[in-house]
């Protein structure tokens, strides 16, 4: 069985410009959450969604946004880009969210010039 | 605020000896918690959980421990190998919040042949 996909592995970006990493997820696993993880503020969620709605958000500026598609697959997109922004984009599926397993991606390295 | 800490940034082992990573939490609505090890650039790799009704959790070499009363969960590797070396996190997450995640900060494993 494939893993998490993500996709592209590395991006480089200029600030104001606007981003959108893709995720698929692991076949069958219907819950898919965003996780930005930096040298300084560490692993940190961003988002969740499960059968195409949001169901956790974190604590990030609605710059960060996202969606499900009715595959599983999901989208996130950062508008205006910053400095700060500059970060691995972590994706994440389970089968439904509850007590299991949370299957990781390898990243998106997103740079901002 | 924190809410689950590694007060370790690092921790160095003997080929052939026990690994003991600590982990600390203060949100008493975590009720799952699980570790998982991660090398640069890569998304993280589940190693084991544990659920809040169990004081304890094993899987081949890895065993986790959960200590409720004080808010305190560790991970054992025995025997520990120089695969092993890698970043170590722990997360926890809260009864209905899906696969909202706080993890740690991190305790980087170095395993000496």
């Amino acid at each position: 069985k494939a893993g998490v996909t993500q996709t592209p592995r590395y991006l480089i970006k200029t600030r104001g410009q606007q981003v959108t990493l893709s995720c698929s997820p692991i076949s069958g696993h219907r819950s898919v959450s965003w996780y930005q993880q930096t040298p300084g503020q560490g692993l940190q969620f961003l988002f969740e969604y499960f059968s195409e709605t949001q169901r956790n958000k974190g604590n990030f500026p609605g710059r960060f946004s996202g969606r499900q598609f009715s595959n599983s697959r999901s989208e996130m997109n950062v508008s205006t880009l910053e400095l700060g922004d500059s970060a691995l984009y972590l994706c994440a599926s389970s089968l439904t969210g509850g007590y299991e397993k949370l299957f990781f991606g390898s990243g998106t390295q997103l740079s901002v010039l | 605020d924190q809410q689950v800490k590694q007060n370790s940034p690092s921790l160095s082992v003997q080929e052939g000896r026990i690994s003991i990573l600590n982990c600390d939490y203060t949100n008493s609505m975590f009720d799952y918690f699980l570790w998982y090890k991660k090398y640069p650039a890569e998304g993280p790799t589940f190693l084991i959980s544990i659920s809040s009704i169990k004081d304890k959790n094993e899987d081949g070499r890895f065993t986790v421990f959960l200590n409720k009363s004080a808010k305190h969960l560790s991970l054992h590797i025995v025997p520990s190998q120089p695969g092993d070396s890698a970043v170590y996190f722990c997360a926890a997450r809260s009864s209905g919040a899906g696969n909202m995640l706080t993890f740690g900060g991190g305790t980087r494993l170095m395993v000496k042949p």
